[in-house]
Parts: C-alpha cells; sequence; structure tokens
C-alpha cells in the first residue's frame, strides 16, 4: 500500500499569513494527489485534486503544487474560515485508497 | 443538487451487525465508482471500501476484509456497507462518497456521514 506522510501535524498561524503543508507519498503517484479542508463537525470538502487544480468556488489563495513523491498546499493570505484540518488523499493506486494522517491549522 | 445522505449509524455490541445506507440524487448514480470512509473519533480519515459502477468490482482496507461487505442498487441510487462482527475500533463517522475520473478519481460529493459506535 501506498503510505502518505504530512506535515506538519499541526501549526499556529496568524490571519493574513502564508501556510505551507507537505505531503510524502512511499512511491511515485504522479499527479494522483488531493486536498481536502475539514471543519470540525463537517464532512471533508475537496479543495484541490489533480495535485494543482483548485476545485470549483475554492478561493485563488489555495494553491497546490509538486509530482511524483512530494507535494505541497499553500494557502498565501490565511483567511479566519481556513482554519481547518487539511488532509492529502492519493487515487494512483485507485481502488486502493489512502489518506494522509491530517494537518491542524490552528489560530495563533 | 448533487447530495448524498447516509443513514443506518446506531449503537451497537461488540460482535453486532449493522447496515449503513446512502442514497444519491442530482446525478447519474450508476456512472460512478462509491466509496466509504470513515474517521474514529479525534483521528484521520480512512478509506475503507468501494464499489465499481456495476457492482461486481469490490474494494476494502484489510482491517474490515471479511466482516464488512459494500453494495450498490444503481435503480435506487443506493450505496450499502453491511458491517459484521463489530469491534470498538469500528467506532467512527461513516461518510458516503464519490469519486469522480475526471478530477483525477478525486472524492467530491461527500455526505454528511453517520455514527456508529461500538461498545457494551
Amino acid at each position: 500500500d501506498i503510505q502518505m506522510t504530512q506535515s506538519p501535524s499541526s501549526l499556529s498561524a496568524s490571519v493574513g499569513d502564508t501556510v505551507t503543508i507537505t505531503c510524502r507519498a512511499s512511491q511515485p503517484i504522479d499527479i494522483y494527489l488531493h486536498w481536502y479542508q475539514q471543519k470540525p463537525g463537517k464532512a471533508p470538502k475537496l479543495m484541490i485534486y489533480g495535485a494543482t487544480t483548485l476545485q470549483s468556488g475554492v478561493p485563488s489563495r489555495f494553491s497546490g503544487s509538486g509530482a511524483g513523491t512530494d507535494f505541497t498546499l499553500t494557502v498565501t493570505g490565511l483567511q479566519p474560515e481556513d482554519f481547518a484540518t487539511y488532509y492529502c488523499q492519493q487515487s494512483f493506486s485507485t481502488p486502493r485508497l489512502t489518506f494522509g494522517g491530517g494537518t491542524r491549522v490552528e489560530i495563533k | 443538487e448533487v447530495q448524498l445522505v447516509e443513514s443506518g449509524g446506531a449503537l451497537v455490541q461488540p460482535g453486532g451487525s449493522l447496515r449503513l445506507s446512502c442514497a444519491a440524487s442530482g446525478f447519474t448514480f450508476s456512472t460512478y465508482w462509491m466509496s466509504w470512509v470513515r474517521q474514529a473519533p479525534g483521528k484521520g480519515l480512512e478509506w475503507v471500501a468501494n464499489i465499481k459502477q456495476d457492482g461486481v468490482e469490490k474494494y476494502s482496507v484489510d482491517s474490515v476484509k471479511g466482516r464488512f461487505t459494500i453494495s450498490r442498487h444503481n435503480a435506487e441510487s443506493s450505496l450499502y456497507l453491511q458491517m459484521n462482527n463489530l469491534t470498538p475500533e469500528d467506532t467512527a463517522v461513516y461518510y458516503c462518497t464519490r469519486a469522480s475520473v475526471s478530477l483525477w478519481n478525486a472524492f467530491d460529493v461527500w455526505g454528511q456521514g453517520t455514527v456508529v459506535i461500538v461498545s457494551p
């Protein structure tokens, strides 16, 4: 199975900051990498798919990069509604899928 | 509106069984791979099982193999998860999700989740 490792597991930031979350795959996954945002008590929401493509309706302050084994999610100009937990997920080994452990973005 | 609505979650004793349902609407259910994803209390997301459009190909994570069975009824736009021999480690919110081939198989639609608690 492909293992997905996210870092950091949590971070503190202020409104307006730029934050970067990384996700590393245990083997190359091309660009079959997606990012989800989850707020407490809510279902996850797809933010970025195919490593770099913003899902419809997602603000442009979110961006994704990477290919192969190393990926990043960047939020440029953090807004109050961006404080949440973010997960990466690979679909390269579809139908067997795996998520990263999550990164909690907290208010400093 | 594209929507997934789960039901069937409950408190059940260890060793018990439960059947989760997911009602889909607003899209052509029969053309999508469908999955169950769960989240244990305070933990991350875990893919549990998925099923191809035709209902024949099915896959699941090793920890539920032999105990959980995913199925679908395309005519009724419904997805199911039969869970047998439940253990406390199966306690989680269970989400029904849709994977879109056009989005590199990302999960673009999620239900609100249904809670399963396995406890004496």
